[in-house]
């Protein structure tokens, strides 16, 4: 099957500082992928739509200003959390979508923010 | 609107006993697809099935089967001679006609005895 890489896989970071998240479509192109947020023991929640080449579109609640996602290419879509704090220290998930509709998730970056 | 509830939050059993996984979704589209994944200790979501609103028929592959009933929304999962190897939290999601946002249940932890 289609393979979704994300990079980093976890990372620990400073309150008040930004992280970029890659999600990558190893062997296909990805006009859409999606970040889904996950927190331990819970869900996972969608938090918005990435396509590439246009504006990304987001669920309700969450901060489009806090959670910058850029689909610069069609392999490569990226989640930067702004001005990180303790809060948003979750799991984080991306998906990509490839013709035929099937989605394909990552593995998950793992977010810890002191 | 869209939701999928997995009513058992938490399931033990002992090894080699059968299981079943509920699932009771809820939608408006007519055209719709169901999915169940495993999400082990690691965090990596492993896709197990999808089934479009147009194919009722169960299905088996090895140990595992779902059962779909749209007359009751439902689209439960079976592990037959449970191993302590499937411990993890399984989710049922839904998406809708174009496939895109899928929106998860709150999952079911599942604990496998030895």
């Amino acid at each position: 099957g289609a393979v979704v890489s994300q990079h980093p896989s976890w990372v620990i970071c400073k309150s008040g500082t930004s992280v970029k998240i890659e999600c990558r479509s190893l062997d296909f192109q990805a006009t859409t992928m999606f970040w889904y947020r996950q927190f331990p023991k819970q869900s996972l929640m969608l938090m918005a739509t990435s396509n590439e080449g246009s504006k990304a579109t987001y669920e309700q609640g969450v901060e489009k200003d806090k959670f910058l996602i850029n689909h610069a290419s069609l392999t490569l879509s990226t989640l930067t959390v702004t001005s990180a704090h303790p809060e948003d220290s979750s799991f984080y998930i991306c998906s990509a979508l490839i013709q035929g509709n099937e989605q394909f998730f990552g593995p998950g970056t793992r977010l810890t923010v002191l | 609107a869209q939701k999928v509830t997995q009513a058992q939050t938490e399931i033990s059993v002992v090894e080699k006993e059968d299981v079943t996984l509920d699932c009771v979704y809820e939608t408006r589209d007519t055209t719709y697809y169901l999915f169940w994944y495993k999400q082990p200790p690691s965090g990596e979501l492993v896709f197990l099935i999808r089934r479009n609103s147009f194919d009722e028929q169960n299905e088996i592959s090895g140990r595992y089967s779902w059962n779909f009933q749209k007359s009751t929304s439902s689209f439960n999962f079976t592990i037959t001679a449970s191993q302590v190897v499937d411990s993890a939290v399984y989710f049922c999601a839904l998406s809708g006609p174009r496939d895109d946002k899928i929106i998860f249940g709150k999952g079911t932890r599942l604990h496998i005895l030895p």
